[in-house]
């Protein structure tokens, strides 16, 4: 199985400040990574596929990269409706798995 | 407008059983595969099972393979998971959700709270 570990678990970050939110995976994923955000009581949403490709409706503030087993997603200006849990979800081998989350949070 | 609608959700002993349903609209529903993740109280995701589009091919993750069954009536545009042997470990919010491509998981529904307690 493969393992995806998330850093930091916490970010605590300003409106329109720069987030980078990190996943690194067991084995080699590459291209096959997704970023969700998920908000309380509420379903993720797709936000990134294959790594670097932004789901429909996405803003273009979203931005993932990465390659191999490190990939990043990069929010250039938060606004205040982007605090939420992101969680990376790898493809390249069954079992799917998601990483345990990073929580970004309004400073 | 994509619709996913799960029901059958509940509070259920350990060791029973649970059947849930997705009602899914606005899409060409027999399609595209599908999916059911949980998310335990307090936890990250986990994804549960896949199946494909005409219902052919299936996936499960080891934590619920051969007692769990993901099934779907591509008539009614409906996807269920069949759950039994039910754990306390169970315990989750259950998600179906629309597969993009291969396997992202680009619409989801509101989720359907399963709880396993005596």
């Amino acid at each position: 199985e493969i393992v995806l570990t998330q850093s930091p678990a916490t970010l605590s970050l300003s409106p329109g400040e720069r987030a980078t939110l990190s996943c690194r995976a067991s084995h080699n994923v590459s291209p096959y990574l997704a970023w969700y955000q998920q908000k309380p009581g509420q379903a993720p949403r797709l936000l990134i596929y294959d790594a670097s490709n932004r789901a429909t409706g996405i803003p273009a503030r979203f931005s993932g990269s990465g390659s191999g087993t490190d990939f990043t997603l990069t929010i250039s200006s938060l606004e205040p409706e982007d605090f939420a849990v992101y969680y990376c979800q790898q493809r390249s081998n069954w079992p799917y798995t998601f990483g345990q989350g990073t929580k970004l949070e309004i400073k | 407008e994509v619709q996913l609608l799960e029901s059958g959700g509940g509070l259920v002993q350990p060791g029973g059983s649970l059947r849930l349903s997705c009602a899914a609209s606005g899409f060409t529903f027999s399609s595209y595969a599908m999916t059911w993740v949980r998310q335990a109280p307090g936890k990250g995701l986990e994804w549960v099972s896949t199946i494909s589009g005409s219902g052919g091919s299936t996936n499960y993750a080891d934590s619920v393979k051969g007692r769990f069954t993901i099934s779907r009536d591509n008539s009614k545009n409906t996807l269920y998971l069949q759950m039994n042997g039910l754990r306390a470990e169970d315990t989750a919010v259950y998600f179906c959700a629309k597969v993009l491509g291969p396997s992202y998981f680009d619409y989801w529904g509101q989720g359907a709270l399963v709880t396993v307690s005596s």
